[in-house]
C-alpha cells in the first residue's frame, strides 16, 4: 500500500519568514496530493491540494510544488503568521475508493512573534 | 448541515466497555470515511462507506470494531471491549461524489471524537 513520509516534524520560525514541508510518497499511481491544517481539538482542513498533471499550485501565501519522477512534493508558506502555528498534514490519494487518503504523519508548525 | 458533526466530543471509557461513535456527514455527501488519529501523528485509515455499503474496511484493527452506515448518512463507528490501546481520536470526513476525478472529491473532516479508555 502507500506510504507517506513527512519532514520536518516540527518546524520553529520567525513571523514573516518562510516555512517548508517536505513529504515523500511511495505509490506512483497516486494522483492526488491535499496538505490539511489542523489546528488544537478540531479537524484537519484542506488549504490547498494539487493533482499529478500539474507541478505547482499557489493560492496566496501558500504554495505547492509536486515532483512526480521523485515522487516527493512540498508545501511552501511565505510572510507566515502567528496564525499559521499549527500541525500540517500531507496525504496522497489514487482518486479511488472515494478519494481515500493515506496521511504523513505531521509537522508542527510555530510561528514565533 | 454545513458541515461534518461529530458526537460525542469526548469520550472517557473504562477498559473492556462498548463505545459508539457518531458522525452526521455532510447532506447529499456519497462517500464516508472513518480515520483513527493517535496522540502527535497522522490519521490513519479504518474504513469506507459509498452510501450504505461498506466498500473497505481493511483499516479496522481487529474484530472489536465494526462500523454501519445503514440508511447512506449518518454512520457509527462502535468499539467493543475497549482496550487503552484504542485512545486516539476518531475522525469521520464525508465526500460528495464518487468519481475519478480526486480534485472533484474534497475530503472535509469532522471535529472528531476523543476517546480516553482508562
Amino acid at each position: 500500500g502507500e506510504n507517506v513520509e513527512q519532514h520536518p516534524s516540527t518546524l520553529s520560525v520567525q513571523e514573516g519568514d518562510s516555512a517548508v514541508i517536505k513529504c515523500t510518497y511511495s505509490d506512483s499511481a497516486s494522483n492526488y496530493f491535499p496538505w490539511y491544517k489542523q489546528e488544537l481539538g478540531k479537524g484537519p482542513q484542506l488549504i490547498i491540494d494539487i493533482r499529478s498533471n500539474v507541478g505547482e499550485k499557489k493560492d496566496q501565501r501558500i504554495a505547492v510544488t509536486l515532483n512526480k519522477t521523485a515522487k516527493h512534493f512540498s508545501l511552501h508558506i511565505t510572510e507566515t503568521q502567528p496564525e499559521d502555528s499549527a500541525v500540517y498534514f500531507c496525504a496522497a490519494s489514487k482518486g479511488n475508493a472515494g478519494n481515500m487518503l493515506t496521511f504523513g504523519g505531521g509537522t508542527r508548525l510555530m510561528v514565533k512573534p | 448541515g454545513a458541515g461534518v458533526s461529530q458526537s460525542p466530543r469526548y469520550k472517557v471509557a473504562k477498559r473492556g466497555q462498548d463505545v459508539a461513535l457518531r458522525c452526521d456527514p455532510i447532506s447529499g455527501h456519497v462517500s464516508l470515511f472513518w480515520y483513527q488519529q493517535a496522540l502527535g501523528q497522522g490519521p490513519e485509515f479504518l474504513t469506507y462507506f459509498q452510501n450504505e455499503a461498506q466498500l473497505d474496511k481493511s483499516g479496522l484493527p481487529s474484530d472489536r470494531f465494526f462500523a454501519e452506515r445503514p440508511e447512506g448518512s449518518v454512520s457509527t463507528l462502535k468499539i467493543q471491549r475497549t482496550q487503552q490501546e484504542d485512545s486516539a481520536v476518531y475522525l469521520c470526513a464525508s465526500s460528495l461524489v464518487v468519481g475519478s476525478n480526486p480534485g472533484a472529491n474534497v475530503l472535509t473532516f469532522g471535529a472528531g471524537s476523543r476517546l480516553t479508555v482508562l
